[in-house]
């Protein structure tokens, strides 16, 4: 385990369902990140969280709004999604800038929106 | 932005035979070019790292090269075992408006290591 959680591991929604996804990191870092992972494509940045400020938004649909109360939880509310919006979303933590570079892999929700 | 081009995008190779995975990348300003594994089910997980003060990076059978000037990186592994397949990827990163890394990833490579 990486020592970061996500749940639920598989939602299947509809395209007016309100879900949202969230993951916990126990590792003490500052940084939280979420990326998209479809089929034949690279890791897509969604956004990015540094110390609970959101630091980056990779122009992403308003239909994603992301939440981190804390450096230790980060949420994706889900709303009004499309059938491409299926994908398998991961949540990745770092520690800030100077302190460590490496980035740290949650197991992902695999999203199906039907 | 910054572009992250890997090849090949599938590889089989036998077992105890290397395998060798390349990257290319655009954005001079990148200095930190991590490798990722995933299995089936699984998010990716770090395996190794190299920073651009660095050519050569050694790790048991795996290892990194780092070539700034040509601006391409390569996975090395070595004597291959059915558990080293997986889905490999690179990444390319660069320090982002707040501090934080942000990671570009080529589209990964597909291996399998044949008993």
């Amino acid at each position: 385990e990486t020592g970061v959680t996500q749940t639920p591991r598989h939602l299947v929604m509809g395209m007016t369902n309100k879900k949202s996804l969230k993951c916990e990191q126990h590792l003490g870092h500052n940084a939280m990140y979420w990326y998209k992972q479809s089929a034949k494509k690279p890791l897509e940045l969604m956004f990015v969280y540094n110390f609970k400020e959101q630091t980056e938004n990779n122009s992403v649909p308003s239909r994603f709004s992301p939440e981190c109360p804390n450096s230790s939880h980060l949420f994706l509310h889900l709303h009004t999604l499309q059938p491409e919006d299926s994908a398998l979303y991961l949540c990745a933590s770092s520690q800030d800038e100077g302190q460590g570079y490496e980035q740290y892999f949650g197991p992902g929700t695999r999203l199906t929106v039907t | 932005g910054e572009n992250v081009e890997q090849h090949p995008s599938t590889l089989s190779v036998q077992e105890g035979d290397s395998a060798v995975i390349k990257c290319t990348y655009s954005d001079s300003a990148s200095n930190y070019f991590p490798w990722y594994k995933q299995e089936l089910g699984k998010g990716p997980q770090l395996i190794i790292d190299i920073r651009s003060n660095v050519g050569e990076k050694k790790d048991q059978r795996i290892a990194v090269t780092l070539n700034k000037t040509a601006k391409h990186f390569s996975l090395h592994i070595t004597e291959t075992q059915p558990e080293d397949s997986a889905v490999y990827f690179c990444a390319a990163s660069r320090v982002g408006a707040g501090s934080a890394r942000q990671l570009t990833f080529g589209s990964g490579t597909q291996l399998t290591v044949l008993p």
